[in-house]
């Protein structure tokens, strides 16, 4: 079974701080990885996502994650940070062949401070 | 273009009573996906359709649960004799293809109340 942790469940940062948001995943298999977002009073979007190629990828916004496969982790990071970043962020993954289905970690809250 | 819509944006019930939750996917989306989200926690999956026929059930809680989609687009979450257990807004997803790299679109999703 697939299982995802979030080990920073609130962080408060900021403005131009830097950030990066712990994810390791546990599956026995290839992977999809995804990281979403969820900002205050809507819904989730997708940040960005990887399943082959370059292990850094980018996505919106000026977030980036790099995929690790010895550490099994999918941490996300932004070098500046800015108000409008306050969300909740979700880490996610589901099989490369096979079942479709997401399994999700428990979520970051980020604040971030004026 | 429309997103992912879902009705109601919130329920109220009570205990035992039988709801149902609509979902609308994105125009031509052929998978749809319910998932559960408790306070605090991340999505659940529930169950995943692939045009009209359900290919992955295997986060029904229980036989109170079930879901169809009748004509491959809208979808219906049907809860029977509900428990306050299962308060906690439900979310239903879309996406294009056919493959698990793809993007899975979120609605607002229902907040179910059950009291």
């Amino acid at each position: 079974a697939q299982s995802v942790s979030q080990h920073n469940h609130h962080v408060i940062l900021s403005e131009a701080a830097s950030l990066e948001l712990g994810c390791n995943y546990s599956y026995g298999g290839t992977v999809n990885l995804f990281w979403y977002v969820q900002y205050p009073g809507q819904h989730l979007q997708l940040l960005l996502k990887y399943f082959s190629g370059d292990p850094l990828v980018k996505g919106i916004k000026g977030f980036e994650a790099e995929f690790i496969k010895s550490k099994f982790s999918f941490n996300l990071r932004k070098p500046s940070v800015q108000w409008s970043d306050t969300a909740e962020y979700f880490c996610a993954v589901n099989a490369r062949t096979g079942r479709r289905a997401l399994t999700f970690g428990s979520g970051t809250r980020l604040q971030v401070q004026p | 273009g429309a997103g992912v819509s879902q009705t109601p944006s919130n329920k109220v019930t009570e205990k035992g009573k039988y709801v149902e939750l609509r979902c609308d996917p994105i125009s031509g989306h052929t998978a749809l996906y319910w998932y559960r989200q408790s306070l605090g926690q991340g999505p659940e999956f529930l169950i995943y359709f692939q045009g009209t026929g359900a290919a992955d059930d295997s986060g029904l809680p229980n036989d109170r649960f079930f879901a169809v989609r009748p004509e491959g687009s809208v979808s219906t979450l049907k809860i029977q004799r509900t428990e306050r257990g299962d308060s906690a807004v439900y979310l239903c997803a879309s996406s294009a293809g056919t493959t698990p790299q793809e993007t899975q679109y979120f609605g607002p999703g229902t907040r179910l109340l059950v009291l």
